[in-house]
């Protein structure tokens, strides 16, 4: 299967513990996206990156939220010093071309639980 | 901040019968998709349509763009329960901005 790869599907984790997510877009597209879910609501943007430059990172994504996408292939979303407000479902999405329009190709999400 | 806002909220409906879901956004765009999910799954796309583009088929769904009163509609005909899901519009600009989303229950 060549579609968008998160893992872990599932973490649970205790206040304040570190997580990371990792994502592994289709090869050939050189966008990347991260999104957050929480229940009821549609998905609320985080960052993106064209290849391996971070080019924009929403205003919800505090100083507590890392991502990276060495050598523009797969990303990782880090979460330090977790809080029950971090629970939610954290998406993936990829898409090819450098004018970035076209549809988003998304992963089956990382569901997070803070305890 | 969620640009999109799809109506209604949830939709329920018969076998059979079509379903049709309206988006409204804020700002210019280069197109707006309209997306799937299923309960606890990622999104699927379903459809796009480009800012100078009316109205676009793609087998049971139907979608209209009106870019004067910034609004979309998706309509799903001959709906059947396999399409019981959410449905959200997406505007893209550089990046997609979702709505909350139309919870579509479609009954056997």
């Amino acid at each position: 299967d060549t579609g968008v790869s998160q893992d872990p599907r599932h973490k649970i984790t205790k206040r304040g513990q570190n997580v990371t997510f990792r994502c592994d877009p289709i090869s050939e597209h050189n966008r990347l996206y991260w999104y957050r879910q929480t229940l009821g609501q549609g998905p609320e943007f985080l960052t993106y990156f064209q290849n391996e430059a971070q080019l924009e990172k929403s205003r919800l994504l505090s100083d507590r939220f890392s991502a990276e996408r060495p050598k523009g292939s797969f990303s990782t979303l880090e979460i330090q010093r977790t809080e029950q407000g971090d629970s939610a479902m954290y998406l993936c999405a990829s898409r090819e071309g450098l004018a970035g329009t076209g549809e988003l190709f998304f992963g089956e999400g990382s569901r997070l639980t803070v305890l | 901040s969620q640009q999109g806002e799809e109506d209604p909220q949830a939709l329920s409906i018969q076998e059979g019968e079509n379903a049709t879901m309206n988006c409204s956004y804020k700002t210019s765009i280069n197109n707006l998709q309209w997306y799937r999910q299923n309960s606890g799954r990622g999104l699927v796309h379903l459809i796009l349509i480009r800012s100078n583009e009316r109205e676009k088929h793609s087998g049971r769904l139907r979608v209209t763009l009106d870019t004067s009163k910034k609004s979309s509609s998706l309509l799903i005909t001959a709906s059947r329960a396999a399409d019981t899901a959410s449905y959200f519009c997406a505007t893209d600009l550089v990046k997609l901005v979702f709505g909350k989303g139309t919870k579509l229950t479609v009954n056997p």
